[in-house]
């Protein structure tokens, strides 16, 4: 049972325009939530979050929405640049005990192209 | 040091042969996971470290799997008798405190494992 969900496995976007990544989940219990990038040949870096009592959470070029009755959030890069290529996990952190259990969706690999 | 360091980057082996895999976390970093990422997956949650106190291993797939944690700091994860399903990218993280919705784990390279 998939709990966190990345529909896109790729998304191809021109330089300066919008991208936008989605993620979808399913555990209502989920009170936070993450984004991480990941280039090739290293690990995942932490990019952006948010806390389930808000909608939006902003950093520079990079916004997260977050839609709690459509169980759904979503990532918007603008403008994306070359160096945004990379692939993107959408996490999410339960609340109590298991909340290091970050639970990861299977990505999204991004391709800005110049 | 800067930055979590895993060793070895890459390893090739046998089915049956044992694996070690270590992770050298942040210096001061109390927390310590390992999480995995096969071909095409997300990255799944082995085990987690945090001090001295006993460590989850709820995410660990088999009795095949440990991990330890010597020091409060170096750990290292065993895998023993290797099947083709174990190939994967081992990913080793830590966090300066348990991860409680501050929502930053600082990940290593990982250690790609195939077995043949």
């Amino acid at each position: 049972d998939q709990q966190v969900k990345q529909n896109s496995p790729s998304l191809s976007v021109q330089e300066g325009r919008i991208s936008i990544l989605n993620c979808d989940y399913t555990n209502s219990m989920f009170d936070y939530f993450l984004w991480y990038k990941k280039y090739p040949a290293e690990g995942p870096t932490f990019l952006i979050s948010i806390s389930s009592i808000k909608d939006k959470n902003e950093d520079g070029r990079f916004t997260v929405f977050l839609n709690k009755s459509a169980k759904h959030l979503s990532l918007h890069i603008v403008p994306s640049q070359p160096g945004d290529s990379a692939v993107y996990f959408c996490a999410a952190n339960p609340p109590g005990a298991g909340s290091y259990q970050l639970t990861f969706g299977k990505g999204t690999k991004l391709s800005v192209i110049p | 040091g800067a930055g979590v360091s895993q060793s070895p980057s890459n390893k090739v082996t046998e089915k049956g042969k044992d694996v070690e895999l270590r992770c050298d976390p942040i210096s001061g970093h109390t927390a310590l996971y390992w999480y995995r990422q096969s071909l095409g997956q997300g990255l799944e949650f082995l085990i987690y470290f945090q001090g001295n106190s006993a460590p989850d291993k709820s995410g660990l797939p088999s009795d095949r799997f440990s991990a330890e944690r010597t020091g409060g700091s170096v750990s290292t994860l065993t895998i023993q008798r290797t099947q083709q399903e174990d190939s994967a990218v081992y990913l080793c993280a830590s966090s300066l405190v348990r991860l409680a919705n501050t929502g930053e784990l600082f990940f290593g390279e990982g250690s790609r494992l195939t077995v043949l």
